[in-house]
């Protein structure tokens, strides 16, 4: 079965800065892969995803994702972080029949001023 | 396009009592599941319908637990004779067949007192 390891609980970066969340999976085939974001109190938003093709990816509110094979990650980026990110991130890692889609324990990402 | 509706949003219930919740989802998508999320953690899979079939369940769904999909449309999830541990937030999401992310609802928070 796919599993979803995130290594950081709890990541604080300044406003403006750039940001790097790691994500790390099992699966013995060609994942699909997803990182989604939750607000406090909220249901799960998805930021983007892959399934193949270009192994960089963008996607909403100036994210990306890069899917290495080699190193079994797919580590969420953005260049400049603001403060309305702040929020809880989820990396999840799904099956081609798209039944089952596995959660990371999340990353909460702190925005300092 | 009204998104995933969740109701209600939030339940308090005393122990040994029975809840029933609701998910209405996007109309299009033929597939609907259910996730449950405590906190500090990452959604957990229970269950999963395609049309009004219920094609898999999580070992963590109980006897106690019981979902339905009676037309293919909304679903409801029952939890009879609650017990603390059930508190948690229960997520509904759905999607269509393929490759596709899911649309999650914004979850109906239990607390079990």
């Amino acid at each position: 079965a796919q599993s979803v390891t995130q290594p950081d609980i709890h990541i604080t970066v300044s406003e403006g800065a750039s940001l790097e969340l790691r994500c790390n999976y099992s699966y013995g085939a060609t994942p699909y892969l997803f990182w989604y974001v939750q607000s406090p109190g909220q249901g799960l938003q998805l930021l983007l995803k892959y399934f193949s093709g270009d192994t960089l990816v963008q996607g909403i509110k100036g994210f990306e994702a890069e899917f290495k094979r080699s190193q079994s990650s797919f580590n969420l980026r953005k260049p400049s972080v603001h403060w309305s990110d702040a929020a809880e991130y989820f990396c999840a890692v799904g099956a081609p029949n798209n039944n089952d889609m596995r959660f990371g324990a999340g990353t909460r990402l702190t925005v300092k001023p | 396009d009204t998104g995933v509706s969740q109701d209600p949003r939030h339940k308090i219930t005393k122990r040994g009592q029975n809840v029933t919740f609701r998910c209405d989802p996007i109309s299009e998508h033929n597939r609907l599941y259910w996730y449950r999320q405590t906190l500090g953690q990452g959604p957990e899979f229970l269950t999963y319908f395609q049309n009004e079939a219920q094609l898999e369940k999580s070992r963590l769904l109980s006897d106690r637990f019981s979902a339905e999909r009676p037309k293919g449309s909304f679903s409801t999830l029952e939890i009879q004779r609650t017990e603390q541990g059930d508190s948690a937030m229960y997520l509904c999401a759905s999607s269509q067949t393929g490759p596709y992310g899911y649309t999650f609802g914004s979850g109906t928070r239990l607390t079990v007192v």
